[in-house]
C-alpha cells in the first residue's frame, strides 16, 4: 500500500527562524513527489520533484528529493507569519491508474 | 477562467440521507480525485478516475460512490452507509497518466450531518 509520512506533525517557530519539514514515502512505481501549502481551504501547489538531488527553489522555500532513501524535505528560511499553514506532501505513482496519495501534513505556526 | 469548481460550499444533511457533492473542471484534465479531510488531518483518498466511465477506489471508499460520465464532471455521493460523513471534502484534477504535472484543487465542500 502506498504510504506518505510527514514529520513533525506540528511545529511552532519564531519569525525569522529556519524550518525543515520532512516527508518519507513507501510506494510502488514512484513517479513524482509534490508539496502543497494549505492555509484555509484549497491546497496551493509549491513544488514537484521527480529527480534525486536537484533542488527546487522559490523565494525562501526550497525542496529536494532523495529517491534512494525515499525522502524529501521542504525548507523555509527567514520564516514569516504568513508562512503559517499546513504543509502537505503527496506522491504520484505510475500504476495502471495514477494514484495521488497525501501525507498527514505538518502544521506550522510562525509567531512574532 | 479555467479551474475546478465544487458546489455547494456548505452542505447539511440529516442522518440516513444520501447527498451528492458536485465537482466540475474546465481544464481538459483526464484525472480527477476526491479527498476527505478531517480536522487536524491530511487528505485521505476516497475515489479517483483516470478516464471517462472508469474509476478506482481509494483508501476510504466505503460509504461513498462516484460516477464519471463526462470528462468534466466527477460527482461524489455520500451514502447513508457512511458512518461519520461530517468532514471537509476536496476535489482535484490533473492532466493524467504519463504527464508530469501538479494536481489542482477546488475550494472544497464542508458537509455537516445534523
Amino acid at each position: 500500500e502506498d504510504k506518505v509520512v510527514q514529520s513533525p506533525l506540528s511545529l511552532v517557530v519564531h519569525e525569522g527562524d529556519t524550518v525543515t519539514l520532512n516527508c518519507s514515502y513507501e510506494v510502488t512505481n514512484f513517479r513524482s513527489l509534490l508539496w502543497y501549502k494549505q492555509e484555509k481551504k484549497a491546497p496551493t501547489f509549491l513544488f514537484m520533484l521527480t529527480s534525486s538531488g536537484i533542488e527546487k527553489k522559490s523565494g525562501r522555500l526550497s525542496s529536494i528529493l532523495d529517491k534512494k532513501e525515499l525522502f524529501s524535505i521542504l525548507n523555509i528560511t527567514a520564516t514569516q507569519t504568513g508562512d503559517s499553514a499546513v504543509y502537505l506532501c503527496a506522491q504520484f505513482n505510475t500504476g495502471t491508474a495514477s494514484k495521488l496519495t497525501f501525507g498527514t501534513g505538518t502544521r506550522l505556526q510562525v509567531t512574532l | 477562467d479555467g479551474g475546478i469548481t465544487q458546489s455547494p460550499k456548505y452542505l447539511f444533511r440529516k442522518e440516513g440521507q444520501n447527498v451528492t457533492l458536485s465537482c466540475e473542471q474546465n481544464l481538459n484534465h483526464d484525472a480527477m480525485y476526491w479527498y476527505r479531510q478531517d480536522p487536524g488531518q491530511g487528505l485521505r483518498l476516497i475515489y479517483y478516475s483516470q478516464i471517462v466511465n472508469d474509476f478506482q477506489k481509494g483508501d476510504i471508499a466505503e460509504g461513498y460512490s462516484v460516477s464519471r460520465e463526462k470528462k468534466e464532471s466527477f460527482p461524489l455521493t455520500v451514502t447513508s452507509a457512511q458512518k461519520n460523513p461530517t468532514a471537509f471534502y476536496l476535489c482535484a484534477s490533473s492532466i493524467g497518466r504519463g504527464s508530469e504535472t501538479e494536481a489542482f484543487f477546488g475550494q472544497g465542500t464542508r458537509l455537516t450531518v445534523v
